[in-house]
């Protein structure tokens, strides 16, 4: 079965500071992996996926995700935080057999502290 | 702006009474999905159509119907709508079926059944 965790339902980091949003998945094979953000009420906004090749991949407003498999992690980062950052982020997943389902964490409200 | 546009924004129904949410994308894409998010458990995939003319159930289809008569609307309906299908629903489409395929969303419907 296809799974992703996010463990922290709240991250704050001051503005300026780098920030990291975790994700971990579980699934058969190899994983294509999404990160997405939701303002409020608003609908989600792709931001970055892996699908094979580099372990480091660069998306929208300046975040990046860091594949690593042994960990089975896909977490995501920014080297200095925005207050226009604030929001919720979610890490989702696919397995290779290209099934519809994609599999969403709970996610993580992020704030960032002027 | 090409994109994915969902109608009603938000509706307060009353439990038994027939509801259709209405979802149109203007993309092309072959493929669309219908998810419901709840606090707490991200998002869940209701039905999906890889292509007009076919659909197919997803993780929650109990007390949903969908159909896809042609390639831009994928209506969602609630035949008789109960309490517990208070949630905020989301339509997406993407370009293929496809594990790499990445999904975008429009801004959702707030639907709450009382």
């Amino acid at each position: 079965a296809q799974s992703v965790a996010q463990p922290e339902d709240q991250v704050n980091v001051a503005e300026g500071n780098p920030l990291t949003v975790k994700c971990t998945y579980s699934v058969s094979g190899n994983p294509y992996l999404f990160w997405y953000v939701q303002y409020p009420n608003r609908g989600l906004q792709f931001l970055l996926k892996y699908i094979t090749g580099d372990n480091l991949v660069k998306g929208s407003y300046g975040f990046e995700a860091e594949f690593n498999k042994s960990q089975t992690s896909f977490h995501l980062k920014k080297p200095s935080a925005l207050v226009s950052d604030s929001a919720l982020y979610f890490c989702a997943v696919r397995d290779q057999t290209g099934a519809n389902n994609l599999f969403f964490g709970t996610g993580t409200r992020l704030t960032v502290i002027p | 702006i090409a994109g994915i546009t969902q109608a009603p924004t938000s509706q307060i129904l009353a439990a038994g009474r027939r509801m259709t949410l209405r979802c149109t994308q203007d993309m092309r894409h072959n493929a669309m999905y219908w998810y419901r998010q709840d606090l707490g458990l991200g998002l869940r995939l209701i039905h999906y159509s890889n292509t007009a003319g076919t659909t197919g159930k997803g993780e929650v289809p109990d007390g949903y119907s969908v159909s896809r008569a042609n390639t831009d609307d994928f209506p969602l309906t609630l035949a008789s709508a109960v309490p517990s299908q208070t949630s905020v629903y989301f339509c997406a489409s993407s370009k293929g079926q496809g594990g790499t395929d990445t999904q975008y969303f429009g801004p959702g419907t707030r639907l709450t059944v009382l």
